[in-house]
């Protein structure tokens, strides 16, 4: 049981270059989430779904996109990367529960630095 | 607006040495508050969930506490391996998705 993974664990891009990080989450989660983190700040929401084939934009969700073709997967895509992307993603989950809000389990983070 | 804010930002003590770091915040409904903790290099690691003004966590060293404004997570005797940056999460009534992360707190035991 690996939990949440995500790849790749680090990257360079250079300004208005693509890439897509992935996340896989092996405990049959429906919630999924992509969140980043910047120093002195903390974790904003980007996108999120509540399950197969639905997404939805969470509090910065400019610049980004991404895509739940299947339940443990979660792609999260920068179409031309900025400088202002810099930063540490994470990507959680967690289970649907409807009396109340389930902790959410996050994986090891991708180091993102644009030039 | 709603906002949470820990402190101190950092905090250093002797292994031993026992503290209380803070989570006040000012919102406009509380479902929840949650407290995760992060090591260098890695994603938050959940370690509890309160849900009503009164109510208590304890795990290993740790406790938390949650007032109708504020939450506190005490160590007890910490010990080297309990430096980590442990984070404050807002679970809010309004949006199913919506939760505040404040900007931890860096903790430092020393031996």
């Amino acid at each position: 049981n690996a939990g949440v993974t995500q790849t790749p664990k680090f990257r360079v891009l250079k300004t208005g270059q693509s890439m897509t990080l992935l996340c896989a989450q092996d405990m049959n989660h429906e919630y999924m989430y992509w969140y980043r983190q910047d120093p002195g700040m903390g974790l904003r929401l980007i996108h999120y779904s509540v399950g197969e084939g639905t997404t939805a934009k969470g509090e910065v969700p400019d610049g980004y996109n991404v895509s739940r073709l299947k339940k443990q997967n979660f792609l999260l895509g920068l179409e031309s990367a900025a400088p202002s992307q810099t930063s540490v993603y994470f990507c959680a989950s967690r289970a649907r529960r409807t009396s109340s809000f389930n902790e959410q389990f996050f994986g090891p983070g991708t180091r993102l630095t644009v030039l | 607006e709603d906002q949470v804010t820990q402190s101190p930002e950092a905090l250093r003590l002797q292994e031993g040495e026992s503290s209380s770091l803070n989570c006040s915040y000012t919102v406009s409904g509380l479902r929840g508050l949650f407290w995760y903790r992060q090591d260098p290099g890695k994603g938050p690691e959940f370690l509890f969930t309160l849900y009503s003004a009164g109510e208590e966590k304890e795990k290993e060293r740790l406790k938390a506490t949650l007032t109708k404004k504020e939450s506190f997570l005490h160590i007890t005797a910490p010990k080297p391996e309990d430096s980590a940056t442990y984070l404050c999460v807002l679970y809010l009534i309004q949006g199913a998705q919506k939760l505040v992360f404040g900007q931890g707190t860096r903790l430092t035991i020393n031996p």
